[in-house]
């Protein structure tokens, strides 16, 4: 079936390090695919998308690429803060589907 | 207006209570969703209604009974629930396109649930 497959965390890094955090997809078609932020205490919030092959997602200094040659979406960002500290889910949707798959989940730990 | 507001944010029930989880959206979305989160895990869909109408039970046990009154609003019903119900319950709305395609989804905050 259909699934996502996040790194492992913690991800620990120091301010203004440069992130990368891996995303890889196996699916029948061509899925939509999303990275969403928790931060503690809080609901899930959409932080960028992608809809199609070699589209980017980006949004507040994070940015994802869509590489259907290799089934990835790795996230990206390239000076991190500690208001970054969270835990990210990389997510798949296929069309005409209500359901949205979610990895595991990668715990982002930013120190000062 | 990207917001979907859960109450109560905390509830501590016990096992013979009733109680009702709450979501409102005004982005329009005619799907909304019901998901459960335990403690660093990703969120599980229990419940998908569109256009007001059930559509999607994950074969969620019947001690929680979602109800659509309208295109705003989502509840949650629980009773006789156990402690290992206790779990972050999170609400999301999102777009029906043509054919059924479902955008993505915006997420509430959350109730955080404990079961005495």
């Amino acid at each position: 079936g259909d699934s996502v497959t996040q790194m492992e965390g913690p991800v620990t890094l120091s301010e203004e390090a440069f992130l990368t955090i891996n995303c890889t997809y196996t699916a029948t078609g061509y899925p939509s695919l999303f990275w969403y932020v928790q931060y503690p205490g809080e609901g899930l919030q959409l932080l960028l998308k992608a809809t199609k092959a070699d589209d980017k997602g980006s949004n507040k200094g994070f940015e994802a690429t869509y590489r259907k040659e290799t089934t990835s979406f790795h996230l990206e960002k390239g000076s991190v803060q500690v208001s970054d500290s969270a835990v990210y889910f990389c997510a798949l949707m296929m069309d005409s589907s209500y359901k949205l798959i979610f990895g595991s989940g990668t715990r982002l730990l930013v120190r000062p | 207006d990207t917001e979907v507001t859960q109450t109560p944010k905390h509830l501590v029930m016990g096992m013979t209570n009733k109680k009702s989880l709450k979501c409102e959206q005004h982005m329009g979305h005619r799907a909304m969703y019901w998901y459960k989160q335990k403690a660093k895990k990703p969120p599980e869909l229990m419940f998908v209604y569109s256009y007001e109408k059930l559509s999607i039970n994950e074969s969620v046990p019947s001690r929680f009974s979602p109800e659509c009154p309208n295109s705003s609003l989502l509840n949650l019903h629980l009773h006789a629930l156990q402690p290992e119900d206790s779990a972050l319950y999170l609400c999301a709305s999102s777009q029906v396109g043509q054919r059924t395609f479902y955008t993505e989804a915006f997420f509430g905050q959350g109730t955080r649930l404990t079961v005495v």
